[in-house]
């Protein structure tokens, strides 16, 4: 069965650094998410991203952060200047175009990311 | 803004037992709704969905959930757990024309063997 992968698993990183977490949607996906999971918080919506476009966004994600399908499979998030507030687990999803497949979103298995 | 809530965030039943998570949400448009559950070291999955027409969905595993308009829930059920059962299980709205999936806080389901 196809599913959404995500690398790396875990990074650690200094604050103030840039990171990089990357996605691989499942391959015939349109539409792509990131959500992120803060310890002992829910689940929040970051970003969607559909025809090399950002089409919906939260308040979390300001300037600081940026995505980019930079070819024809990945998928990836950009943190610039990463906080302390930024440790959380960083979940990849994405979905089909079109009636139930566009209403489906399919979930990667996260990149743990703690900022020092 | 719309919000999910999630009233048991711990469960803990015996094996056979019935099970009900509640899940209510606030928002007053056209919502499509989603069970979504995290097996210990695994990636969120989905169990069901409600996107339009009978309330009742069936999902996988047995599970099945409600939705009901007038009291904005969508509560899941199982008649009897499994031990396989013993997870996370997340609730979620989405706006039908948007994108974003908003979230409860997750229910912790332990079933003891």
């Amino acid at each position: 069965e196809p599913e959404v992968t995500q690398t790396p698993s875990h990074q650690v990183t200094q604050m103030g650094q840039e990171v990089i977490l990357r996605c691989v949607p499942i391959s015939n996906h349109l539409y792509f998410y990131w959500y992120r999971q803060i310890l002992g918080q829910k689940v929040e919506f970051l970003v969607s991203f559909y025809n090399n476009e950002i089409s919906e966004k939260s308040e979390i994600f300001d300037d600081q952060f940026s995505v980019e399908r930079p070819d024809g499979s990945n998928f990836t998030l950009k943190i610039r200047s990463t906080k302390l507030e930024d440790s959380a687990m960083y979940f990849c999803a994405s979905s089909g175009a079109g009636g139930v497949a566009y209403n489906e979103q399919f979930f990667g298995p996260g990149t743990r990311l703690t900022v020092l | 803004a719309q919000s999910v809530s999630q009233h048991n965030h711990h469960v803990i039943l015996s094996e056979a037992a019935s099970l009900e998570l509640g899940c209510n949400y606030s928002y007053g448009g056209t919502v499509n709704l989603f069970w979504y559950v995290q097996y210990p070291g695994q990636h969120l999955q989905l169990l069901l969905k409600y996107l339009s027409g009978d309330p009742l969905v069936k999902g996988i595993k047995g599970f099945e959930a409600e939705f009901i308009k007038s009291k904005f829930s969508f509560n899941l059920r199982k008649p009897s757990v499994q031990w396989s059962d013993t997870a996370e299980y997340f609730c979620a709205v989405k706006h039908n024309a948007g994108n974003m999936l908003t979230f409860g806080g997750g229910t912790r389901l332990m079933v003891k063997p």
